[in-house]
């Protein structure tokens, strides 16, 4: 069973800075990696899909990269409203499970 | 594209309720449906999910032998029978679209959609 850690657990930012979140796994996989964004009281927002792919209307601050165990997602200019928190999901090939991280929260410093 | 979850509500430990997800303006049949839940102020967890035809389900142990998926894509409704409910199984739980497919061939491009989500309580 794939086991994704996340870190910072807290990333404390100003608007204008660079956010660098980490997605790490015990085990090396080369499936399916996506990033969300969740804001308080809302549902999860589909960030980044397929590692580094940008889903539709994400911003083009918003970056992913990565292989094997270790994933990245990159806000390259902070802006207002990325203050939220962001999972990483793995997605098995077979069976197709999904596995979550325990979240970052990027907050406003 | 939509997705409304409904069904929620406050059960006791130990009984059962069923959860719907109702889908518009997409192709339902032509996707993969998960369940994702969060409970209070703690992360993600996915539950279980469905193939676009329904011949195959996957479940999360922590929910594996009492938590049925199933779908209905003449009317474009997924649902999750909770049974056997405990005090941790509340949660806000959402449905998303999952795994895309053609024929036999499938493209994952996330959980691109999701509902607002239902609240399911399990208190005495």
């Amino acid at each position: 069973e794939i086991v994704l850690t996340q870190s910072p657990a807290t990333l404390s930012l100003s608007p204008g800075e660079r956010a660098t979140l980490s997605c790490r796994s015990r085990q090396s996989f080369s499936d399916f990696l996506a990033w969300y964004q969740q804001k308080p009281g809302q549902a999860p927002r589909l960030v980044i899909y397929d590692t580094s792919r940008r889903a539709t209307g994400i911003p083009a601050r918003f970056s992913g990269s990565g292989s094997g165990t270790d994933f990245t997602l990159t806000i390259s200019t902070v802006e207002p409203e990325d203050f939220a928190v962001y999972y990483c999901q793995q997605r098995n090939i077979w069976p197709p499970r999904h596995t979550f991280g325990q979240g970052t929260k990027l907050e406003i410093k | 594209v939509q997705l409304v979850e409904s069904g929620g509500g406050l059960v006791q430990p130990g009984g059962s309720l069923r959860i719907s997800c109702t889908a518009s303006g997409f192709t339902f049949d032509t996707y993969w449906m998960s369940w994702v839940r969060q409970a209070p102020g703690k992360g993600l967890e996915w539950v279980a999910n469905i193939k676009h035809d329904g011949s195959e389900k996957y479940y999360a142990d922590s929910v594996k032998g009492r938590f049925t998926i199933s779908r209905d894509n003449a009317k474009n409704s997924l649902y999750l029978q909770m049974n056997s409910l405990r005090v941790e199984d509340t949660a806000v739980f959402y449905c998303a679209r999952d795994t895309r497919c053609d024929g036999e061939s499938c493209y994952s491009e996330g959980l691109d959609i999701w509902g607002q989500g239902t609240v399911v309580t399990v208190s005495s």
